[in-house]
């Protein structure tokens, strides 16, 4: 399979705790994004990375939220000391190398629950 | 920023109608995707589709880039396209190339 991986798909942790989530995207892409998706709304662009480099963040990335993508391959997503209002899905995207226009590809996202 | 308004916010069809979903921007777009959310939460692409129009199968889509409109078509609808459609644009000229997404459109197909 050589679509976007999420993982883990699922987690359930108390609130206080830490959550990291992984993102591989399509090989040859080298523009990755991470969206916030709440139910009964519409993805939210959270930020993005061209190659290691952190571009843009939304200002819903609060300074609990991380991400990084250390060699320009996979992401992480960390959020520190959650809250129950971080219960969302988490969604990677991938574009491949070139212009800014093209096709976007998402992954099946990780469903966080914070009790 | 872009603002993205889509319609109907739901839609209950019959098994074999047709449909029309609409999305509007504030802004003009070089970038523009439709989406079918499927039950696990996953983005599946329909068309990239920019300005134009395109067909796969059941579905096609238009879009009128200088009135700054799309419009996804459904035919023959099937109780397997239930769920949610979202449009999404952005202007690749700005430096990321991120898409705005609607609120969606959810679709329920009965038999």
């Amino acid at each position: 399979d050589t679509g976007v991986s999420q993982n883990p798909r699922h987690k359930i942790t108390k609130r206080g705790q830490n959550v990291t989530f992984r993102c591989d995207p399509i090989s040859e892409h080298n523009r990755l994004y991470w969206y916030r998706q709440t139910l009964g709304q519409g993805p939210e662009f959270l930020t993005y990375f061209q190659n290691e480099a952190q571009l843009e963040k939304s200002r819903l990335l609060s300074d609990r939220f991380s991400a990084e993508r250390p060699k320009g391959s996979f992401s992480t997503l960390e959020i520190q000391r959650t809250e129950q209002g971080d219960s969302a899905m988490y969604l990677c995207a991938s574009r491949q190398t070139g212009p800014l226009t093209g096709e976007l590809f998402f992954g099946e996202g990780s469903r966080l629950t914070v009790l | 920023g872009i603002q993205v308004e889509q319609s109907p916010p739901d839609l209950i069809l019959q098994e074999g109608a047709n449909s029309t979903l609409r999305c509007n921007f504030s802004d003009s777009v070089n970038n523009l995707q439709w989406f079918h959310q499927n039950p696990w939460g996953q983005l599946i692409n329909l068309f990239y589709i920019p300005s134009g129009t395109k067909q796969n199968g059941r579905l096609s889509a238009t879009t009128v880039a200088t009135e700054r409109y799309s419009l996804l078509y459904i035919s023959s609808s099937q109780t397997t396209d239930s769920g949610v459609y979202f449009c999404a644009g952005g202007r690749g000229s700005s430096n990321t190339g991120k898409l705005i997404f609607g609120q969606g459109t959810t679709l329920q197909v009965k038999p």
